[in-house]
């Protein structure tokens, strides 16, 4: 079957540093993304990794390590405005075509 | 913004009824894909859409069928609405092949 876990609340507080975890058990896996969804609002695209190691983009990084199933967003130098649901999903390909398969998400709060 | 745009904004329909989401997708774009999200859960593939066939989709029954156009554009149609299908309905729209998707504000539907 297809099985993504992250967890579903994290808290944190300005200026700290947060890892978010996600492990995904899928097949025909093709790329891993990392969304943010603010309450309300469609997600928004914040990394892909498709090989094993570390992507930099500014303030969040992303890592995946495919032969353990694992990925981790670290978001550095925590904002008020990072507040929001993080979203991991996994690009899955199957029957010719590619689907994203998105776990629950996980709820940060940053705390002043 | 990514581009993508969905109407209407919000819907409230009563148990029975039919349905119709619209999507228009990122120009340059020829794949759509919808997806579910209920309240405090991960985005659901419906079904993706490419040259105006499905060619892929979910685990949703038959009453979720789908249009694409000509210019890319998308329908999404849900007859004999359910109470569960209450949820935020984001279209999400591609360049065959590629990986990242762009998702539009999506639409709030209310079964009543």
């Amino acid at each position: 079957g297809q099985n993504i876990d992250q967890p579903t609340e994290m808290t944190a507080t300005e200026r700290a540093i947060v890892q978010i975890n996600c492990t995904y058990q899928t097949s025909g896996f093709n790329g891993l993304f990392w969304y943010q969804q603010h309450a309300g609002e469609a997600p928004t695209f914040l990394s892909y990794n498709v090989l094993d190691g570390l992507e930099e983009k500014g303030r969040f990084s992303s890592f995946l390590s495919r032969s353990k199933g694992y990925s981790y967003l670290l978001l550095k130098e925590l904002q008020m405005k990072d507040s929001a649901s993080y979203l991991c999903a996994v690009r899955s390909l199957s029957g010719g075509y590619n689907k994203l398969i998105f776990g629950a998400g996980t709820r940060l709060a940053v705390h002043p | 913004e990514t581009g993508v745009t969905q109407s209407p904004t919000h819907l409230i329909k009563t148990r029975g009824q039919q349905v119709t989401l619209r999507c228009s997708s990122q120009s340059g774009h020829n794949t759509v894909s919808w997806y579910q999200q209920a309240l405090g859960q991960g985005p659901q593939f419906i079904f993706q859409y490419y040259r105006e066939e499905e060619n892929g989709r979910g685990n949703f029954p038959p009453r979720f069928s789908g249009l694409q156009f000509p210019n890319y554009s998308s329908e999404l149609n849900v007859n004999a609405l359910e109470l569960d299908d209450s949820a935020l309905y984001l279209c999400a729209s591609s360049f065959w092949g590629t990986g990242e998707q762009f998702f539009g504000p999506g639409t709030r539907l209310t079964v009543l």
